[in-house]
């Protein structure tokens, strides 16, 4: 049962372009939804959140944008830049038996071109 | 800035024998997360743990696997006798709990069962 779903393996984009990640989940009960941007034998790095109860966020060149009604968010890197390329994990919490729980989607490879 | 610190960063183990994997979370955080990663495969949660016990536990983690808090800084994770399947990379992750539910990431032990 896949709850956070990223359904594009890869993505390239040109350098300067904007780079959309796509995030689609299936349960309502999420509290909040975050972005991770993962680089090759390193830990996830967290990028941005938002909480269900907004629908947009931004934090400098980072935007993710939520619509409930869809299930769905997304991430916008504007403009992307070189560095920006690694593999990006939609996540999504919620708070039950005592815990937050988190959920991760299965990654998307961004790879900028220069 | 503060952040979760693993040991060790790569293991090699012998297919039977026993792994600790050491972390020690940030330290005002009070949720404590195991996760791992199979190599190209999604980011898997293994166990939640607060408050001195287990929380939540995937299927993933079965009797062959444990963990511990044994001070108040380190938060331990064992396989008591390693099997091919669990080469991975293993993510530690804390939380305090804060309204964003933002999930700090160390950067990863990784284990190879030969």
């Amino acid at each position: 049962d896949q709850q956070v779903k990223q359904n594009s393996p890869s993505l390239s984009v040109q350098e300067g372009r904007i780079s959309i990640l796509n995030c689609d989940y299936t349960n309502s009960m999420f509290d909040y939804f975050l972005w991770y941007k993962k680089y090759p034998a390193e830990g996830p790095t967290f990028l941005i959140s938002i909480s269900s109860i907004k629908d947009k966020n931004e934090d400098g060149r980072f935007t993710v944008f939520l619509n409930k009604s869809a299930k769905h968010l997304s991430l916008h890197i504007v403009p992307s830049q070189p560095g920006d390329s690694a593999v990006y994990f939609c996540a999504a919490s919620a708070w039950g038996s005592g815990t937050y729980k988190y959920i991760f989607g299965t990654g998307t490879r961004l790879k900028v071109l220069a | 800035e503060p952040e979760v610190t693993q040991t060790p960063s790569h293991q090699v183990t012998q297919m039977g024998q026993e792994v600790i994997l050491r972390c020690v979370p940030i330290s005002n955080h009070l949720y404590f997360y195991w996760y791992r990663q199979i190599l190209g495969q999604k980011v898997e949660f293994l166990v939640s743990f607060y408050n001195n016990e287990i929380s939540e536990k995937s299927e993933i983690f079965d009797d062959q696997f444990s963990v511990e808090r044994p001070d108040g800084s380190n938060f331990t994770l064992k396989i008591r006798s390693t099997k091919l399947e669990d080469s991975a990379m293993y993510f530690c992750a804390s939380s305090g709990g804060q309204t964003t539910g933002e999930l700090f990431f160390g950067e990863g032990s990784r284990l190879t069962v030969l």
